[in-house]
């Protein structure tokens, strides 16, 4: 089975602090991605990177950024974290082509 | 901008009973299609994945798809409580990209 790991499963962070979510998967998958999501908007892609060092913005990258340095892992940065960044954000990775997306378990971020 | 559309619900069906759900896409280039559940609290989990015109079942679900309309749905026969949930519909066009609808939340009544 495939396994996509978060490893901060819920967080409580400060006004302009740093916070870094990271996620490892362990399928040898090309492209990762984070979203995050919340009531009434959905699913909302922040950053998606389909190869090491490699990223691409989504819908909603400002206030974020993301590191890849190894192919199983894909790090999401909020540099100076604010109260509209309190979401649920959940990574997930995919072969490359096209087909299954998996999710990990989530991460719930409050900042106060 | 690509699109993924669905009624946001909330379906309530009786406990026995057809739930139909329904999604429809903007992006005719679109290539595979998905179905998530996801509980309240949890992370979205694949249902079914469907990339041809037509029927695909597995179990108790049946998705269809029909590109000519841009229309894909999912039909759960013999609804049960655990099956409320809130289901995504997920298109790719084969690009790096997944475009997710924002979800229907379906209650099924004891």
């Amino acid at each position: 089975d495939v396994k996509v790991t978060q490893s901060s499963r819920y967080l409580v962070k400060r006004t302009g602090e740093k916070v870094f979510l990271e996620c490892v998967q362990d399928m040898d998958h090309e492209n990762m991605f984070w979203y995050r999501q919340d009531p009434g908007l959905g699913l909302r892609l922040i950053y998606f990177s389909y190869d090491v060092k490699m990223k691409e913005k989504g819908d909603i990258p400002e206030g974020y950024s993301v590191s890849r340095e190894k192919k199983e892992r894909f790090s999401l940065i909020l540099e100076s974290a604010s109260t509209n960044q309190t979401s649920m954000y959940l990574c997930a990775s995919e072969t490359g082509s096209g087909n299954t997306i998996y999710f990990g378990e989530g991460s719930w971020l409050t900042v106060v | 901008q690509k699109e993924v559309e669905q009624n946001s619900g909330p379906l309530s069906v009786p406990e026995g009973a057809i739930a139909s759900l329904n999604c429809t896409y903007s992006d005719r280039g679109s290539q595979s299609f998905f179905w998530y559940r996801q509980y309240s609290g949890k992370s979205p989990e694949l249902i079914m994945s469907i990339y041809s015109n037509g029927d695909k079942e597995d179990g108790r679900f049946t998705a269809q798809l029909n590109k000519a309309s841009q229309y894909v749905s999912l039909l759960i026969r013999d609804s049960q409580p655990s099956d409320s949930a809130t289901y995504l519909c997920a298109v790719n066009n084969y690009g790096q990209n997944f475009v997710f609808g924002p979800g229907t939340r379906l209650s099924v009544l004891p």
